[in-house]
C-alpha cells in the first residue's frame, strides 16, 4: 500500500536559518503529494501540493519539488520565521478509487528569535 | 475563505456511550472524509463519503463506527460504546471533488477523551 516516511523530528532552528524537511513515499503509479502545517491548537492546513513528476509546488515562502525518480518530496525554506513553527506534515494520495490521504508522522519545528 | 467547521472541539464521554462528532464541510465541496490522530501518532484515515454513500473505509472502520448527512451542511461521526483507545483528536475534512489531485480541507478538530 501507500506510505509517506517524513524525517524524525523535532528541528530547533533560529530565525532567519534554512530549513530543509525530507520526506519519501512508497506508492503505486504516480501519486498526487502535499504538505500540510498544524499550528498549535489548530487544524491541518493545506501548505502546498504538486500532482505530477517534477511539478514545484510553493507557498509561503516554501517549496517542494516532486521527483519521481528519488520518490521524495522535500520541503525546503530558505529563511525561516518565528512564526513558522508548527508541525509539518507530508502526504500523499494514489490515484483512481483510492480517496485517503496517507500522511506522514509529522515533524515538529521551532524557530527561536 | 471557506472553512470546514467542527463541533464540539473537546468532548468527554465515559467508556461504553455513545457519541456524536460534528462537522460543517465547505458548501460547495461533495467529497466528506474523517481522519483521527492518536496521541503521538500518525494522522489515520476512517472513511470517504460521497452522494450519501461510503466510498472508502479502511479497517479502523468497524461496525462501532458510522457516518450521516442528515441534512444539507453537516455530517456526522458516531461512535457507539465508545472504548478507552478510541480517544484521540478526530478531524473532518471535505474537496471539491474526488479527483487526486484536488486537495481536502481540514477543519480544527474535535479531540475525545474517554475516561
Amino acid at each position: 500500500g501507500n506510505s509517506v516516511t517524513q524525517m524524525e523530528g523535532p528541528v530547533t532552528l533560529s530565525e532567519e536559518a534554512f530549513l530543509t524537511i525530507n520526506c519519501t513515499y512508497t506508492a503505486t503509479g504516480y501519486p498526487s503529494l502535499f504538505w500540510y502545517v498544524q499550528y498549535p491548537g489548530e487544524g491541518l492546513q493545506l501548505l502546498l501540493k504538486a500532482t505530477k513528476a517534477d511539478d514545484k509546488g510553493s507557498n509561503k515562502g516554501f517549496e517542494a519539488t516532486y521527483r519521481k525518480e528519488t520518490t521524495s518530496f522535500h520541503l525546503e525554506k530558505g529563511s525561516v520565521q518565528v512564526s513558522d513553527s508548527a508541525v509539518y506534515f507530508c502526504a500523499l494520495r494514489g490515484r483512481s478509487n483510492d480517496y485517503k490521504l496517507s500522511f506522514g508522522a509529522g515533524t515538529t519545528v521551532t524557530v527561536r528569535a | 475563505e471557506p472553512e470546514v467547521t467542527q463541533t464540539p472541539s473537546h468532548q468527554v464521554t465515559q467508556m461504553g456511550q455513545e457519541v456524536i462528532l460534528r462537522c460543517v464541510p465547505i458548501s460547495n465541496h461533495l467529497y466528506f472524509y474523517w481522519y483521527r490522530q492518536i496521541l503521538g501518532q500518525k494522522v489515520e484515515f476512517l472513511v470517504s463519503f460521497y452522494n450519501n454513500e461510503i466510498s472508502e473505509k479502511s479497517e479502523i472502520f468497524d461496525d462501532q463506527f458510522s457516518v450521516e448527512r442528515p441534512d444539507g451542511s453537516n455530517f456526522t461521526l458516531k461512535i457507539r460504546s465508545t472504548k478507552l483507545e478510541d480517544s484521540a483528536m478526530y478531524f473532518c475534512a471535505s474537496s471539491e471533488s474526488g479527483h487526486s489531485n484536488q486537495p481536502q480541507h481540514f477543519g480544527d478538530g474535535t479531540r475525545l477523551s474517554i475516561l
